[in-house]
């Protein structure tokens, strides 16, 4: 498989409920990232990971949890979840340079509503 | 700050029309461009990139020119297909503490394209 995946595609869940969303990269990136879609706002960025390590948080909630075991896999462990938190949830990849010229690949999103 | 600002539209085109998408920009130093496309339901693909000013991006017929004196970078196609109707977002980036880049985005352009 190729490219940046991402799973489940699409997660219902409770504001108690705990459940965890899987990226995974194919491309040989050092560098991942987390964003937020919601229907009326700008994309955001949540997290940054470059060589495993976190190196923003853009002052993204405690309930969202991100994890980056080595450089082609990143989580987003989600824990008691707000209504307003259902969104899209995009994943992306990259070298990992500070060039100018490095380009972000995104996966087809995992869609989030949370009851 | 670092910022984004593209038409919002909606634009809503008759088949082989020509199209313009207005972007600007506001960024310290010179960052990249880039205009990505999202279909609906999936995440973002990347359209074409420009890398320093008079650079010309181009892919699938669409076209975008990075304009240092006007701070823009506005993206163009000749004639559109009805198989263009999407959400497009012009982004700059620019660097993180980590030693990667992160993207800026606008808020995003939904085109459709009539038959």
């Amino acid at each position: 498989e190729t490219g940046v995946t991402q799973t489940p595609r699409h997660l219902v869940m409770g504001m108690t409920n705990k459940k965890s969303l899987k990226c995974e990269q194919h491309l040989g990136h050092n560098a991942m990232y987390w964003y937020k879609q919601s229907a009326k706002k700008p994309l955001e960025l949540m997290f940054v990971y470059n060589f495993k390590e976190q190196t923003e948080n853009n002052s993204v909630p405690s309930r969202f949890s991100p994890e980056c075991p080595n450089s082609s896999h990143l989580f987003l462990h989600l824990h008691t979840l707000q209504p307003e938190d259902s969104a899209l949830y995009l994943c992306a990849s990259a070298l990992g340079t500070a060039s100018g010229t490095d380009t972000q690949y995104f996966g087809p999103g995992t869609r989030l509503t949370v009851l | 700050g670092d910022s984004v600002t593209q038409m919002e539209g909606p634009v809503t085109l008759s088949e082989e029309a020509f199209l313009t998408i207005n972007c600007t920009y506001t960024a310290t130093g010179y960052p990249s461009l880039f205009w990505y496309v999202q279909y609906p339901g999936e995440g973002l693909q990347l359209l074409l990139k420009a890398t320093k000013a008079d650079d010309k991006g181009s892919n699938k017929g669409f076209e975008a020119t990075y304009r240092k004196e006007t701070t823009s970078f506005h993206l163009e196609k000749g004639s559109v297909q009805v198989s263009d109707s999407a959400v497009y977002f012009c982004a700059l980036s620019v660097p993180t503490q980590g030693g990667s880049e992160k993207l800026v985005f606008g808020k995003g352009t939904k085109l459709t394209v009539n038959p």
